[in-house]
C-alpha cells in the first residue's frame, strides 16, 4: 500500500466510448502525475500537476484529457481511443517541489484495453 | 530523454548480493540519483535516493562514486521476490517535471 489508489484496476472500452481513470492520494502531496507504460516500453511521462496546475504535457494526444480538481485527486478522461492506447496507466504523487525528500510514489496502475 | 545508462539484464543467485550499476556521466550538481523497481504488472516502488554520499536503508544501499558519474545499487541478500526491473533515474530534487524513466535493468534472482 503506497497511499496512491487507482480505480478501476482493469478497464476494457470500445473506441467510441468515453471513460475515466481515477487516482486518489492519501499522502498530503501537492504534485500528481500520469504515466503510460505500453508493452515492453519504458514508462512515459504524460502529465504533471503541481498545486492543481498542469505544468507538463508531454505531447499527449487530445483524446487523453487530464483533470485535477484538488491536490488529492487526479483523473484521466478517455475519449475515442485507439487500440494502440492499450497500456498500463500509472498515477503517482510527490510532495511540494520545494520540500526535501521529494520522492514520487506510484499507484498500482490501471490496465486499459481498447477494443 | 533518459540521462542514465543501465545494463538491460542481470542474474543473481538467491542469497547473494545483487550489484546493479548505473552510469550518469552528465549529472549536474543539483541532481539526485533515484532508484525504483517494478515487479511485473505492478506500479514502480521507490527504493532509495542520494546526492553524493552513500546511503543505506532497509531495502538497499546506494554507492555513488566521488565524481558522481556512476552509482551502484546493492541488494545485500537477494531473494526471489527481488526479481524485477530496476530503474536508475537522475533528477533535480525540486523539478517535478523531470522524473523520466529509461529501460532499466531486468534483475532475475535464481534459486
Amino acid at each position: 500500500e503506497t497511499g496512491v489508489t487507482q480505480t478501476p484496476r482493469h478497464l476494457v472500452m470500445g473506441m467510441t466510448n468515453k471513460k475515466s481513470l481515477k487516482c486518489e492520494q492519501h499522502l498530503g502531496h501537492n504534485a500528481m502525475y500520469w504515466y503510460k507504460q505500453s508493452a515492453k516500453k519504458p514508462l512515459e511521462l504524460m502529465f504533471v500537476y503541481n498545486f492543481k496546475e498542469q505544468t507538463e504535457n508531454n505531447s499527449v494526444p487530445s483524446r487523453f484529457s487530464p483533470e485535477c480538481p484538488n491536490s488529492s485527486h487526479l483523473f484521466l478522461h478517455l475519449h475515442t481511443l485507439q487500440p494502440e492506447d492499450s497500456a498500463l496507466y500509472l498515477c503517482a504523487s510527490s510532495q511540494d517541489p520545494s520540500a526535501t525528500g521529494n520522492t514520487i510514489y506510484f499507484g498500482e496502475g490501471s490496465w486499459l484495453t481498447v477494443v | 530523454d533518459a540521462k542514465t545508462t543501465q545494463p538491460p539484464s542481470m542474474d543473481c543467485a538467491e542469497g547473494r548480493a545483487a550489484n546493479l550499476p548505473c552510469n550518469h556521466s552528465t549529472i549536474s550538481g543539483n541532481e539526485y540519483v533515484y532508484w525504483y523497481r517494478q515487479i511485473h504488472s505492478q506500479g514502480p516502488q521507490y527504493i532509495i535516493h542520494g546526492l553524493k554520499n552513500n546511503e543505506t536503508n532497509e531495502m538497499a544501499s546506494l554507492i555513488i562514486t566521488e565524481d558522481r558519474k556512476s552509482s551502484t545499487l546493492i541488494l545485500p541478500h537477494a531473494t526471489l521476490r527481488d526479481t524485477a526491473v530496476y530503474y536508475c533515474i537522475v533528477r533535480a530534487l525540486y523539478n517535478n517535471n523531470d522524473m523520466r524513466f529509461g529501460a532499466g535493468t531486468r534483475l532475475t534472482v535464481k534459486p
